[in-house]
């Protein structure tokens, strides 16, 4: 248990479907992160959030659209999505000496 | 950000130390050395942060020479559930910048 929590902990959505992904801290952090990861590729990070304004977006098509209404909550809304989305998105948060705890993330599979 | 470099795959017993070395040569006077590891599916797990000589805490040890242009990772006997991926990353322990991960080094333990 690493202090954050994420739901749900698997989607499986179509492409024409809205959802959303929540991702909540309980370690009094600042930052807060997603990341994708697909098959045995690397993470790659998503947005980036300091004290809940987005701080990076790195070049993240607009059908992913991140919400961070307080420094503990971080969302991801999902909006007609396409199958090469189908990955694991994890989300972080990030203490004063920016050592990264992870949620369990969420595996989502897009038809 | 200080790019890293890693060996893509390492084999060990159970039993043996790991040693897993990094490089980072052009590493910034502000950078700090972070090590993480992934098991499949999970997100990654902190594991230690230094930012030169030696650090050691219940899990492992981080070497960092005096040029600090490369660290090492070293686990003392390892078991089979250390099989996992390990990540090298370096950059500031400020919070305001994300870290970014490389491919890692894909550890396997036999028995």
């Amino acid at each position: 248990e690493t202090g954050v929590t994420q739901t749900p902990r698997h989607l499986v959505m179509g492409m024409t479907n809205k959802k959303s992904l929540k991702c909540e801290q309980h370690l009094g952090h600042n930052a807060m992160y997603w990341y994708k990861q697909s098959a045995k590729k690397p993470l790659e990070l998503m947005f980036v959030y300091n004290f809940k304004e987005q701080t990076e977006n790195n070049s993240v098509p607009s059908r992913f659209s991140p919400e961070c209404p307080n420094s503990s909550h971080l969302f991801l809304h999902l909006h007609t999505l396409q199958p090469e989305d189908s990955a694991l998105y994890l989300c972080a948060s990030a203490g004063s000496y920016n050592e990264q705890f992870f949620g369990p993330g969420t595996r989502l599979t897009v038809l | 950000l200080a790019k890293t470099t890693q060996p893509i795959s390492m084999d060990s017993y159970e039993g043996q130390e790991v040693n897993i070395t990094c490089s980072h040569n052009n590493i910034a006077t502000n950078d700090y050395i972070t090590w993480y590891q992934q098991f499949p599916s999970q997100g990654p797990r902190f594991i230690i942060q230094g930012y030169k000589t030696k650090v050691t805490n219940e899990v492992a040890s981080l070497f960092i020479p005096a040029d600090r242009k490369s660290s090492t990772l070293s686990l003392p006997r390892v078991s089979l559930s250390d099989t996992a991926v390990y990540y090298c990353l370096v950059g500031e322990n400020t919070g305001r910048r994300a870290l970014t991960f490389g491919s890692g080094t894909r550890l396997q333990v036999q028995p």
